[in-house]
């Protein structure tokens, strides 16, 4: 079963508006983890934003939020006032805990952001 | 600030090929990790170190071997490439045991086999 679903291929968004890209997870863990990467054309991955299964507030990093709705086991990446470096692939990952114990990141098959001007 | 290093950032190889992908952090991270990832796919884990001396295989390790050479470094080694092993693999590295830190990536190496 997959953990992590993002079902959202590609989005299109005009340049300075905002857009939610979703992110649902499947896990019985009670203490779990949410992140969000991007990755731009050029390949690297870089870190977003991070939401703890504990937190009592949505997290926020600048123009990204995360709409977080656990019982609805949603973790959705809003990205405000969208401009036109914004455009790259999105992905929504779980930490897991493995059966040795230590933790791993399970990652969602991606969304492809596009701005236009 | 350097961050994770991976080498080469691209390679060819023949089918029965050998071939080590290098990686190295330096932020005195605990846990290092290898991904491929593949169109459609997402990442995918393919062997991990929690920390200097130990590893462990992921979810897709068939095919692969890795070492960590000491704190800093940690290689995943292709002892006979195939075609379906074509794939960008990206390091990774992270505190151990802070659950709200993320895992910090290289920039991929870019593998095709033939």
């Amino acid at each position: 079963a997959q953990k992590i679903t993002q079902t959202q291929p590609g989005m299109f968004v005009q340049e300075k508006e905002a857009v939610t890209l979703d992110c649902t997870y499947d896990t019985s863990d009670p203490s779990y983890g949410l992140f969000w990467y991007k990755q731009p054309s050029s390949g690297e991955m870089i870190f977003l934003i991070y939401q703890g299964s504990y937190d009592q507030q949505n997290a926020t990093e600048g123009r990204y939020s995360l709409n977080f709705q656990k019982a609805r086991k949603s973790a959705n990446l809003v990205i405000s006032a969208s401009q036109l470096g914004d455009s790259a692939m999105y992905f929504c990952a779980m930490r897991e805990l493995m059966n040795t114990g230590f933790q791993k990141l399970v990652f969602g098959t991606g969304t492809r952001l596009l701005v236009s001007p | 600030n350097a961050g994770v290093t991976q080498t080469p950032k691209f390679q060819v190889l023949k089918t029965g090929q050998s071939m080590t992908l290098q990686c190295a952090q330096d932020m005195n991270h605990n846990s290092m990790y290898w991904y491929r990832q593949d169109p459609g796919m997402g990442l995918r884990l393919i062997y991990y170190s929690a920390s200097e001396g130990t590893t462990d295989k992921g979810e897709v390790p068939n095919g692969y071997n890795v070492s960590r050479l000491n704190k800093r470094e940690f290689s995943l080694r292709l002892e006979s490439a195939a075609p379906s092993q074509t794939s960008v693999y990206f390091c990774a590295s992270s505190e151990r045991d802070k659950r709200n830190q993320p895992q910090h990536f290289g920039d991929g190496t870019r593998l095709s086999i033939l």
